[in-house]
């Protein structure tokens, strides 16, 4: 079973739709989570941290059950500037000096005008 | 806003030769790290280092690779005899601490071609 797994997708929305991705990862230990977004042949870039009670920055949403170990990541009023790939990431806890990112192969959204 | 830099932002290299692949962290973060995506695949791990060590290293960071910290400010990735394999974007990432929240910042990427 892959560590993360994220549907690849692609999401093809229009501008305005409201678009949901999410990700399951299977090591019960990982302590952080958090989406990156990543440009066609760019570096990722942190989108948000996500945190057990959910937490929201604008329009973008994101949830965590750890008991599902499951993700999510809402965005609403979708822009064009939106497109890109969504990076589901977590990262195990501290103890033993864990500090690596895992990465989900990533989902594809488009949003066409 | 602070950024990390990677230099070059493309290297063609032969099979066989060595590459050094070079990165500036953010000035005060203390833990660094490589990554690498091949075209179409996921980022993956291969090497964190703090306090000039290695700290942790996947499967895929062999004898074949090294990282160094020469001065206060670079931080290298080499790879000493390339293969085909090898061709893929490097990342090169760094974070404040070590912290289980602490986000990892990423700098552009070196795409590594090998012939």
């Amino acid at each position: 079973r892959k560590e993360v797994e994220q549907d690849p997708g692609p999401f093809n929305v229009p501008e305005g739709a409201t678009v949901a991705f999410n990700c399951t990862y299977s090591n019960s230990a990982s302590q952080s989570f958090f989406w990156y977004r990543q440009d066609c042949r760019k570096e990722p870039k942190l989108l948000m941290s996500v945190y057990s009670s959910g937490n929201e920055d604008g329009r973008f949403t994101a949830q965590l059950n750890r008991a599902s170990q499951y993700i999510s990541l809402l965005i609403r009023d979708s822009k064009l500037s939106d497109s890109a790939t969504y990076l589901c990431v977590v990262k195990k806890g501290f103890s033993g000096g864990y500090n690596k990112l895992i990465f989900g192969a990533g989902t594809r959204l488009a949003v066409h005008p | 806003e602070p950024e990390v830099t990677q230099t070059p932002s493309h290297q063609v290299t032969q099979m066989g030769q060595e590459v050094i692949l070079r990165c500036v962290p953010i000035s005060n973060h203390l833990y660094f790290y490589w990554y690498r995506q091949i075209l179409g695949q996921k980022v993956e791990f291969l090497v964190s280092f703090y306090n000039n060590e290695i700290s942790e290293k996947s499967e895929i960071f062999d004898d074949q690779f090294s990282v160094e910290r020469p001065d206060g400010s670079n931080f290298t990735l080499k790879i000493r005899s390339t293969k085909l394999e090898d061709s893929a974007m490097y990342f090169c990432a760094s974070s404040e601490a070590r912290g289980s929240n602490q986000p990892q910042h990423f700098g552009d990427g070196t795409r590594l071609s090998i012939l």
